[in-house]
This record gives C-alpha cells, structure tokens and sequence, in this order.
C-alpha cells in the first residue's frame, strides 16, 4: 500500500525547535518530489516546502524561509521539516505528501501531526 | 505570488444537483492547476489534476476544465459522500499556492 506516516508533532513554546518526519512506503521514494503542507486550525491549507528526488531543489513558502528547512533521506524513505523560531502563527496541522510524477499536484497525503506554538 | 480565489466560499446544494465551483488565477498558470476534497478532520484528497485529469479511483461524477486564468470543477450529480470542502491548488510556479476553499453543504 502506498503510503507516507508523519510523527513528531507536538507542543512546542514560542521561539522553539520542532523536527517532523514523513515515512514513506509502497512506492520508490526517490523517485519523487515531496512537499509539506500544512493547515491552520479552521483555515485552509497552505504549501509550506518542496524538495526534489536527490535534494538538490528546495523551496518554501516567503513566511517560513530562513526559519524551516526541508531535507530528505532516500535511504531511509524519509522526509524531514527541521521548523525552528516557531511562532503562534505556525500551529497547524503538518501534511506530508508526495509530489505526481506528471507535475507538483500532490497525489498521496499523511493524515498529518499537530504543532501547536504556545507558551 | 500568484493568487488563487474560489468562489462561492460557501455552497448549499441537495443530492443529485449539477454542482459548480470556479478558481481564478491571479496570471496565467497554463492548465497547471490541481483540485483537492477534504472532509473534516481528514487529509485532502486529489480529484483532478492538469485541469482535467481525474485521478485514478475518482469518479466520473468529478470533472474539471479551463486553462489560463479561470477553472471550474463540477460534480455532475452530487452525492451524499460529496458533501466537502474542495479547493483548488496551482502549481506553476515554485509556490504553489491553494485557494481559499469552497464548502459544499445540505440544503
């Protein structure tokens, strides 16, 4: 079964750290772009990073550049978002899903962790 | 940035209805564009992809068209599991930007 389980969410004060993972399985991992998205809770959903089947591409969204980093380990059929100087506004649910291989729709979805930035 | 809005934000539709949602693009994005379900306390799920591609295991009931600026996804005849929020997502551009959303509830 093709499928991509995220971890590593939780509760976290303003100005911390947080590292969420993606496993992913059922399919060649790098063979595919992959993406975080992420939801505010009763907002919509927004596109956080990108990062392309070696590495070597990787884009984020104007609000989380320079604070979060997107990384993957093809070995370990695993993505990463290192999130640091989070803000209350970064609570959300984190989506991890993989990339279509015809474009950058996202055609396989996680059911998400939950960050919540709060003192 | 390009921006995407949706409308209607709300929708009210009983089952069987033909059932239509627009997304504009703030530029062109060719057929770049992308339309997602989402049920509550759900992840998103791909309907449509490249405009008017439908996603393997989506049904038929599920179409989309346009190209340039402007897309519609319809829902020929709406079903009970239909009732949603769907919103569109281009990816044109490295900033891949969704719309606000659209919920389709009972009348």
């Amino acid at each position: 079964e093709v499928q991509v389980v995220e971890s590593g969410g939780g509760l976290v004060q303003p100005g911390g750290s947080l590292r969420l993972s993606c496993a992913a399985s059922g399919f060649t991992f790098s063979s595919y772009w992959m993406s975080w998205v992420r939801q505010a809770p009763g907002k919509g959903l927004e596109w956080v990073a990108n990062i392309k089947q070696d590495g070597s591409e990787k884009y984020y969204v104007d609000s989380v550049k320079g604070r979060f980093t997107i990384s993957r380990d093809n070995a370990k059929n695993s993505l990463y978002l290192q999130m640091n100087s989070l803000r209350a506004e970064d609570t959300a649910v984190y989506y991890c899903a993989r990339a279509g291989l015809t474009g950058y729709y996202m055609d396989v979805w996680g059911k998400g962790t939950t960050v919540t930035v709060s003192s | 940035d390009i921006q995407m809005t949706q409308s209607p934000s709300t929708l009210s539709a009983s089952v069987g209805d033909r059932v239509t949602i627009t997304c504009r693009a703030s530029q062109s994005i060719s057929s770049w564009l992308a339309w997602y379900q989402q049920k509550p306390g759900k992840a998103p799920k791909l309907l449509i992809y490249k405009a008017s591609s439908l996603e393997s295991g989506v049904p038929s009931r599920f179409s989309g068209s346009g190209s340039g600026t402007e897309f519609t996804l319809t829902i020929s005849s709406l079903q009970p599991d239909d009732f949603a929020t769907y919103y569109c997502q281009q990816y044109n551009s490295y900033s891949f930007t969704f719309g606000p959303g659209t919920k389709v509830d009972i009348k």
